[in-house]
């Protein structure tokens, strides 16, 4: 199994200010033939199911505010939400789809400091 | 706009099959564009991809659920299901059904499960 590790587990950010989530995978999600980073970022809120944010690491999902940014490549992944919002406040969760069985990070809180 | 709407019992004895469906509204689960998948999550802990089924049937599970998982579909009543065989209190968890595009875009709400006696 690909295993996805994401830093920090707790992030603490000023309303405005920029906050920063690692991904890393234990190998590379990057399929050559299409060029193609299998990630995607999600958003979870209290008592909701996940939100799809960002997939193939870089592309935003309709509707998405341009704050939110996915970069990197092959096994090591950010996401970027660069002037954070209090609605913001969430768990955010980074997948692999390159393989089965597909799998996530633990998880990164994000609140407002 | 599609929804996607898990049912079925919310509490399961031990040892017993936890049984889940999913139904979908406002669109087809004969599209050949997309997988429809279950991921779980325990109160209060991180996401678990369980596993998917394409609409002729083709499935793929997480190892981790050491054979006990079935997914199944119907297409004629647009939904698929989930039975996981033998559960224990460590099966206890929000169990989301979804549709995959590659990336997961579109999910349930959920529904909690509890495996006690």
């Amino acid at each position: 199994d690909i295993v996805m590790t994401q830093s920090p587990d707790s992030l603490a950010v000023s309303l405005g200010e920029r906050a920063t989530i690692k991904c890393k995978s234990s190998q590379s999600v990057l399929f050559r033939s299409n060029n193609k980073n299998y990630l995607a970022w999600y958003q979870q809120k209290s008592g909701q199911p996940p939100k799809l944010l960002i997939y193939w690491a870089s592309i935003r999902e309709s509707g998405v505010p341009d704050r939110f940014t996915g970069s990197g490549s092959g096994a090591d992944f950010t996401l970027t939400i660069s002037s954070l919002q209090a609605e913001d406040v969430a768990f955010y969760y980074c997948q692999q789809y390159y393989s089965t069985p597909f799998t996530f990070g633990q998880g990164t809180k994000l609140e407002i400091k | 706009q599609l929804q996607l709407q898990e049912s079925g019992p919310g509490l399961v004895k031990p040892s017993e099959t936890l049984s889940l469906t999913c139904t979908v509204s406002g669109g087809s689960i004969s599209n050949s564009s997309f997988y429809w998948g279950w991921i779980r999550q325990p109160p209060g802990k991180g996401l678990e991809w369980i596993g998917n089924i394409y609409f002729v049937g083709n499935t793929e599970y997480n190892p981790s659920l050491r054979g006990r998982v079935t997914i199944s579909v119907d297409t004629s009543k647009n939904h698929f299901s989930l039975k996981l065989d033998s559960v224990t209190a460590t099966d206890t968890a929000i169990y989301f059904c979804a549709r995959e595009y590659g990336a997961t875009d579109f999910w349930g709400q959920g529904i909690l499960v509890t495996v006690s006696s």
